[in-house]
């Protein structure tokens, strides 16, 4: 237990549908995280939030959309998904950004039919 | 951006042997951490290690950053060590981002 959840653990979605994931700390920290890991390829960070204010987009296409409404929670909204975009997704969060210890989430896996 | 490789990409032990896994990096750092990822994808925090050297149980940790690497030593391996590790590398100069690399894939059988 890390102390960083996140919700759904799978997810199965067509590309037309439209859904959200959760994740949540319980650490007190600031900054926030979004990464990808495709099969075969490192984990990619996508995005970052850093007291709540998005300071990291990296290229990553408009069909995610992050959310963070405070420090302890962030959202990846997900619409008109393709095939390669599933992946495992994992949160995390640090105290803040720049040189802190990151904590992660279990991941959601994500298969987009 | 900073580089970061990790040797080797694949490693085989019977339990209870000991092994030593490495990760260069390409330029100085402010955070490096070495993570364990299991069956199930959770990457476990191992060790946070810009510098110096850690000890946590069968788990040992040394970064030399003037000489850009790191090494984890996994000593007496057991089954439940498999899965695998990845070193993690965030840059001082530039964007503050944590750069992974491949990781090493570690197999421990009985």
């Amino acid at each position: 237990e890390t102390g960083v959840t996140q919700t759904p653990r799978h997810l199965v979605m067509g590309m037309t549908n439209k859904k959200s994931l959760k994740c949540e700390q319980h650490l007190g920290h600031n900054a926030m995280y979004w990464y990808k890991q495709s099969a075969k390829k490192p984990l990619e960070l996508m995005f970052v939030y850093n007291f709540k204010e998005q300071t990291e987009n990296n290229s990553v296409p408009s069909r995610f959309s992050p959310e963070c409404p405070n420090s302890s929670h962030l959202f990846l909204h997900l619409h008109t998904l393709q095939p390669e975009d599933s992946a495992l997704y994992l949160c995390a969060s640090s105290q803040s950004q720049g040189g802190n210890e990151q904590y992660f989430g279990p991941g959601t896996r994500l298969t987009v039919t | 951006g900073i580089q970061v490789e990790q040797s080797p990409p694949d490693l085989i032990l019977q339990e209870g042997a000991n092994s030593t896994l490495r990760c260069n990096f390409s330029d100085s750092v402010n955070n490096l951490q070495w993570f364990h990822q299991n069956p199930w994808g959770q990457l476990i925090n191992l060790f946070y290690i810009p510098s110096g050297t850690k000890q946590n149980g069968r788990l040992s940790a040394t970064t030399v950053a003037t000489e850009r690497y790191s090494l984890l030593y996994i000593s007496s391996s057991q089954t439940t060590d498999s899965g695998v590790y990845f070193c993690a590398v965030e840059g001082n100069t530039g964007f503050q981002k944590l750069v992974f690399g491949t990781g090493t894939r570690l197999l421990v059988s009985p």
